[in-house]
């Protein structure tokens, strides 16, 4: 199975600051014939389901702001909130869907400062 | 607009059986692959199960292979989980997710989910 890592468990950041998540596959999650790495990152609001942000390690979802973005290939992934708003308070998640059993990130808190 | 309805989760002792089902609306539910994930409460994401579309290929995670069983009602715009020799350690929101085309295992689209509480 393919384990997935994120750092920090939670972070605690002041409105309009950049938040940084980073993700870590065991294995590499880029499959060579397509060139796509197989990783997505997730938000998660208290009392409700996960949302789908980011897709292919950078691509957004139709609808996510701008103000999120990711970034990384092969094992190391990161998603970036370039100005942090109140509504964006959730557990953000990483998931790799390269290979069964998809595997998510323990998850990673962010709160306001 | 794309819906996913969880319903069938409840209370039930060590050793029973439930089923959930997860009614789908919005899209082309017989063209889609569909996954279920769980969450057991405070904890993180748990990808379950998935089923192809026309349901002829199923996969597990290790955890519940040989006591679940994913199925599809196309007819219905159903999807199903039946969950037999339930532990302690299923107590956990079902989530139903649809799966993007081509993509293994992204998913899109998630139900509000459904808890299951296994306790005596």
């Amino acid at each position: 199975d393919i384990v997935m890592t994120q750092s920090p468990d939670s972070l605690a950041v002041s409105l309009g600051e950049r938040a940084t998540i980073n993700c870590k596959s065991s294995q590499s999650v880029l499959y060579s014939s397509n060139n796509k790495n197989y990783l997505a990152w997730y938000q998660q609001k208290p009392g409700q389901p996960p949302k789908l942000l980011i897709f292919w390690a950078f691509t957004r979802e139709s609808g996510v702001p701008d103000r999120f973005s990711g970034s990384g290939s092969g094992t190391d992934f990161t998603l970036t909130i370039s100005s942090l708003q109140a509504e964006d308070v959730a557990v953000y998640y990483c998931q790799q869907y390269y290979s069964t059993p998809f595997t998510f990130g323990p998850g990673t808190k962010v709160d306001i400062k | 607009e794309v819906q996913l309805v969880e319903s069938g989760g409840g209370l039930v002792q060590p050793g029973g059986s439930l089923r959930l089902s997860c009614a789908a609306s919005g899209f082309t539910f017989s063209n889609s692959w569909m996954h279920w994930v769980r969450q057991a409460p405070g904890k993180g994401l748990v990808w379950v199960s998935r089923i192809n579309s026309g349901g002829s290929s199923t996969t597990y995670a290790d955890s519940v292979k040989g006591r679940f069983t994913i199925s599809r009602d196309d007819a219905k715009n159903t999807l199903y989980l039946q969950m037999n020799s339930l532990r302690a350690e299923d107590t956990a929101v079902y989530y139903c997710a649809r799966g993007v085309p081509d993509t293994r295992g992204l998913l899109d689209y998630w139900g509000q989910g459904t808890l299951v509480t296994v306790s005596s």
